[in-house]
């Protein structure tokens, strides 16, 4: 079965930019109609999504966030990936990334998720 | 924007007991892309419900989802030790706030 794993520093310094992956395996990135976001949880708050894409490159963003954020996916490594730019300690949080199936005006469901990985920004 | 409003916040229950909890929509939605998701401490969500009463694979008949519009619900028949955990709702990219269902 498709499972998902985040990887990345877990330590960012204020104004830098976060990066992330999200590694696929059990199946392709490519196959089925599916959106692959990444989704955020500050600590003991709620999810907040930050943003999505296709595989073919086709991005969509949170628009509190989209100033900073970029997503892209690499289908030859199975791998999708975020990087948030200038970040501040408002951005520590528990990021995942989801495989959300593609319906005709967005996202139905987030089917699989990720573990989760816990991004602090400090100095 | 649609925003998604949870309640309660907090449900205080004992195994055994009903669970009623409510999403509400500022506006109009379409039930095809109402989803809920249960999340333990320390865990990632998981996906409960899909199409506002669609369960997902592998979840008890126990948990069951319904409403249309503005208002939808998630019903847990009979609380098992398990089933004490934070629950979202959500619409596309949206999600609720939250109700955390915890032990009387």
């Amino acid at each position: 079965q498709v499972q998902l794993q985040e990887s990345g520093p877990g330590l960012v310094k204020p104004s830098q930019t976060l990066s992330l992956t999200c590694t696929v395996s059990g199946g392709s990135i490519s196959s089925g109609s599916y959106y692959w976001s990444w989704i955020r949880q500050p600590a003991g708050k709620g999810l907040e999504w930050i943003g999505r894409i296709y595989t073919s490159g086709s991005t969509n963003y949170n628009p509190s966030l989209k100033s900073r954020v970029t997503i892209s996916v690499d289908t030859s490594k199975n791998q999708f990936s975020l990087k948030l730019s200038s970040v501040t300690a408002a951005d520590t949080a528990v990021y995942y990334c989801a495989r959300g199936e593609m319906a005709t005006i967005g996202v139905r469901a987030f089917d699989i998720w990720g573990q989760g990985t816990m991004v602090t920004v400090s100095s | 924007e649609i925003v998604l409003t949870q309640s309660p916040g907090t449900l205080s229950l004992s195994p055994g007991e009903r669970a009623t909890l409510s999403c509400r929509a500022s506006q109009s939605v379409s039930s095809s892309y109402l989803a809920w998701y249960q999340q333990k401490p320390g865990q990632a969500p998981r996906l409960l419900i899909y199409g506002a009463s669609s369960r997902a694979t592998g979840i008890p008949d126990r948990f069951s989802g319904s409403g249309s519009g503005t208002d939808f619900t998630l019903t847990i028949s009979r609380l098992e030790p398990e089933d004490f955990a934070v629950y979202y709702c959500q619409h596309l990219w949206a999600f609720g706030g939250g109700t955390k269902v915890e032990i009387k």
